[in-house]
């Protein structure tokens, strides 16, 4: 099957600094999402984004499918955005086997 | 919309016992998925609802489990014969279609003791 790796896999920022996490995946994929699963386990939507360049508000991501790799982007971080990053694919073919990656956990301190 | 909604948010369970959860996803949204996470791992896929028709199943899903949405709404995960290996964050998500992102509900802890 697919796999999908995050990087890094642990980091942290002091408050109002920016970020890069990075999402590699190892064959097509037909869409890929990123999610935030906050410190109480919410699983929330960020974006999807199966190719190109999406923002919202301190967030933006990027994902160049024929490199088979996505980026986000978070600027000016706040305490709230601590939790784990998760990019998610789903493999070419109408099935809806989505494959989770292996996730960054990101601590923000004030 | 009111959300995905997962019942109930915990259950603790002797091994052995059979469970079930239930999800109900947001109003309108054709296709549901069930997932399992456990602790410091990613969600887990383990099966999908196009409507009523389940389409696809993960080699996880051993033949202990069994998925429903009968009317196309609801959806039911029943486990059965439960094991220690069970206990997890049983995931619900939902979408209206193809292509369009998937909204997550808050999840059922199980716990085997």
């Amino acid at each position: 099957g697919i796999q999908v790796e995050q990087s890094p896999p642990d980091l942290i920022l002091q408050e109002g600094a920016n970020s890069t996490l990075r999402c590699n995946f190892s064959d097509s994929v037909n869409n890929l999402q990123w999610f935030h699963q906050n410190p109480w386990g919410q699983l929330i939507n960020l974006f999807y984004i199966p190719s190109g360049t999406k923002q919202n508000g301190r967030l933006s991501a990027t994902t160049v499918a024929t490199e088979r790799y996505s980026l986000l982007y978070i600027s000016s971080s706040q305490t709230t955005d601590s939790g784990v990053y998760f990019c998610a694919v789903e493999p070419p073919g109408g099935y809806q086997k989505v494959t989770f990656g292996t996730g960054t956990k990101l601590q923000v301190i004030p | 919309d009111t959300g995905v909604s997962q019942n109930p948010r915990h259950k603790i369970t002797k091994r052995g016992q059979n469970v079930t959860f239930r999800c109900d996803p947001i109003s309108e949204h054709n296709r549901l998925y069930w997932y399992r996470q456990t602790l410091g791992q990613g969600p887990e896929f383990l099966t999908y609802f196009q409507n009523e028709a389940q389409l696809e199943k993960s080699r996880l899903l051993s033949d202990r489990f069994s998925a429903e949405r009968p009317k196309g709404s609801f959806s039911t995960l029943e486990i059965q014969r439960t094991e220690q290996g069970d206990s997890a964050m049983y995931l619900c998500a939902s979408s209206r279609m193809q292509g369009e992102p998937q909204h997550f509900g808050d999840g059922t802890r199980l716990s085997i003791l």
